[in-house]
């Protein structure tokens, strides 16, 4: 099994849609999450930290079920700008970031 | 956000030729440091973690002798691949561990923006 999974995409939506991607991990001893958005040919940008409480940003909402090793994201009112690939990210301390293979979504005029 | 460079940003060279990629933390210092590769459609593997003033610590199946990593100072990693071949094109991208940010176990880690190799 792989260290982090995720939604296979492509994902492809209408503006103005909810969308939301769900990440497992398999590492119970992970510590930190994150969202990277990564547009085509471009490196990782950072979206958001995933805290257990939950946390959001503006149209972004980002969640953490540390029970079922799962993180999600969800998106609302979704802009044609929001099409890139989404990779979710874990970590435990002083490790390397171990990414997922990334979910495409393409926001549809 | 912090900031970190490479360079170059795309190479093409012909096949068995050296090429050595920098990556530096712009506005921080990173005695940690992360190299990446990434195939088309892929996810970002880690190839190796840089760490100043010693030696990098591979993935496994990552060949240290063609990879090879130097982490000189606190805002200095460099990649060279020796001896490239058509197999080692792809996309490589460094991020560097900002070790003032954060909360203890957390990791803000920035990436820079990747160097395409094309080897011919």
């Amino acid at each position: 099994r792989k260290e982090v999974e995720q939604d296979p995409g492509p994902f492809n939506v209408p503006e103005g849609a909810t969308v939301a991607f769900n990440c497992t991990y398999s590492n119970s001893a992970s510590q930190s999450f994150f969202w990277y958005r990564q547009d085509c040919r471009k490196e990782p940008k950072l979206l958001m930290s995933v805290y257990s409480s939950g946390n959001e940003d503006g149209r972004f909402t980002a969640q953490l079920n540390r029970a079922s090793q799962y993180i999600s994201l969800l998106i609302r009112d979704s802009k044609l700008s929001d099409s890139a690939t989404y990779l979710c990210a874990v970590n435990r301390f002083d490790t390397p970031l171990v990414f997922g293979k990334g979910t495409r979504l393409s926001v549809i005029a | 956000g912090a900031v970190v460079s490479q360079h170059p940003s795309w190479v093409i060279c012909k096949s068995g030729t050296s090429v050595k990629i920098e990556c530096r933390s712009l506005d921080f210092q990173a005695t940690t440091m992360f190299w990446y590769r990434q195939f088309p459609k892929q996810s970002l593997m880690l190839m190796a973690t840089s760490n100043e003033g010693s030696k990098a610590t591979y993935e496994q199946g990552v060949e240290k002798d063609k990879f090879l990593i130097n982490h000189a100072s606190l805002t200095l990693s460099t990649l060279t691949v020796t001896s490239a071949h058509p197999e080692d094109s792809s996309f490589y991208i460094c991020s560097a561990r900002d070790e003032g940010q954060g909360v203890i176990g957390a990791d803000t880690q920035y990436f820079g923006p990747g160097t395409r190799l094309t080897v011919l």
